[in-house]
């Protein structure tokens, strides 16, 4: 079956723009979750969402928001962006919140210049 | 949170050989991942081991929840190993806090 699909895989932005990324989880798993790599930081956690709710939320501001649909599709947005936005993010699904095992899409990679 | 300390930080080595990396945690957990981050980004799910011994093929790893840590064992390792290696130890469902992990280099 299909893995994570995340898109689009590579973007540029300028300061201030906005941003949206999309991420289709596996079929049948319902919960999404994001997670942001940048070099200083490491693999942050930006949100999960389950059943189209969102269950937690990272250490983010609020420029950062997400949603999910009735599919499990999810989408993450970030708005008026900055220079430090630049990152991987990473979308991973799993069958049901909580302590389950992860799978992870291959990333959208945005630089903001 | 909960502290992950993963050794060593990086490691060398010559293809074919084999290797045992570490993960030591702070506090009692009762789910813990190994993932394998490749050179291009793609983070794989390993092992899903909040205690005893899996194996999976070259890979096999223990985890002694009592005493807080993980091992991640590599035999005969090849140059697609390369990559960072993560343990990922938690309580709080699907929100996993990532350490800086362990970055391999399999020379050919």
């Amino acid at each position: 079956k299909a893995g994570v699909t995340q898109t689009p895989r590579y973007l540029i932005k300028t300061r201030g723009q906005q941003v949206t990324l999309s991420c289709s989880p596996i079929s049948g798993h319902r919960s999404v979750s994001w997670y942001q790599q940048t070099p200083g930081q490491g693999l942050q956690f930006l949100f999960e969402y389950f059943s189209e709710t969102q269950r937690n939320k990272g250490n983010f501001p609020g420029r950062f928001s997400g949603r999910q649909f009735s599919n499990s599709r999810s989408e993450m947005n970030v708005s008026t962006l900055e220079l430090g936005d630049s990152a991987l993010y990473l979308c991973a699904s799993s069958f049901e919140a909580g302590a389950n095992v992860l799978t992870f899409g291959a990333g959208s990679r945005l630089t903001v210049l | 949170g909960i502290q992950v300390e993963q050794s060593p930080p990086d490691l060398i080595l010559q293809e074919g050989a084999n290797s045992t990396l570490r993960c030591n945690f702070s506090d009692s957990v009762n789910n813990l991942q190994w993932f394998h981050q490749n050179p291009w980004g793609q983070l794989i799910n390993l092992f899903y081991i909040p205690s005893g011994t899996k194996q999976n093929g070259r890979l096999s790893a223990t985890t002694v929840a009592t005493e807080r840590y993980s091992l991640l064992y590599i035999s005969s390792s090849q140059t697609t190993d390369s990559g960072v290696y993560f343990c990922v130890p938690g309580n709080a469902g699907n929100m996993l806090t990532f350490g800086g992990g362990t970055r391999l280099m399999v020379k050919p």
